[in-house]
């Protein structure tokens, strides 16, 4: 089946710095690529979809300058958190595509973020 | 926005069958029917879909009603890794994206 590769897994970063965070198609092409937040106990909330080769689009309440979404490939989107502050800290998981299978959409294992 | 309610949650002993509801009452005819589950910080797992035909295959079962105004999840024998939230989404074609609910937080009991 279609697999999706997040990386990293967990990181820690200070405040004030910036955290890039990869999504990988690896046995399939994506030209969209979606990207989700999720706070504890809480469901996943789309952030923007990423488009390859075009500007990504980001859904009502989420600045596209703190977070800078690249589709550079078909196989890979990255999101930056930029100049991150706790209030940043949460999951982010990505998902792609697959339309030539039959599994809808694979998401990532996620990547667990922590800004102190 | 999520266009399905679910409960929010459901105990099932292991090794019995849990049926999980959704109701998606306004979905549209060329909208399929998604379920994943996801469990405890990891990213959500594909489970199956459908569109107006019942649907099986090695995880579970999926019924939906004739009127595809809901539809049910059917794990026939729970065991403790089946502990989850799942999520019944449908797909807005033309979209290109998902939107998840609230799920329902499925507990295996021992």
């Amino acid at each position: 089946g279609a697999v999706v590769s997040q990386h990293p897994s967990r990181v820690i970063c200070k405040s004030g710095t910036s955290v890039k965070i990869e999504c990988r198609s690896l046995d399939f092409q994506a030209t969209t690529m979606f990207w989700y937040r999720q706070f504890p106990k809480k469901s996943l909330m789309l952030m923007a979809t990423s488009n390859e080769g075009s500007k990504a689009t980001y859904e009502q309440g989420v600045e596209k300058d703190k977070f800078l979404i690249n589709h550079a490939s078909l196989t890979l989107s990255t999101l930056t958190v930029t100049s991150a502050h706790p209030e940043d800290s949460s999951f982010y998981i990505c998902s792609a595509r697959n339309r030539g299978g039959s599994y809808g959409y694979t998401f990532g294992s996620g990547t667990r973020l922590t800004v102190v | 926005d999520a266009k399905t309610t679910q409960p929010p949650s459901m105990d099932c002993a292991e090794g019995r069958a849990a049926n999980l509801p959704c109701n998606h009452s306004t979905i549209s005819g060329n909208e399929y029917v998604y379920w994943y589950r996801q469990i405890h910080s990891q990213g959500p797992q594909y489970i199956i879909h459908g569109l107006k035909n019942n649907e099986t295959n090695e995880m579970a079962s999926l019924i939906i009603t004739e009127d595809r105004k809901s539809s049910t999840l059917i794990l026939p024998h729970a065991t403790l890794r089946d502990t989850a939230v799942y999520y019944c989404i449908v797909d807005q074609t033309g979209a290109n994206n998902l939107f998840f609910g609230t799920g329902t937080r499925l507990t295996v009991i021992p």
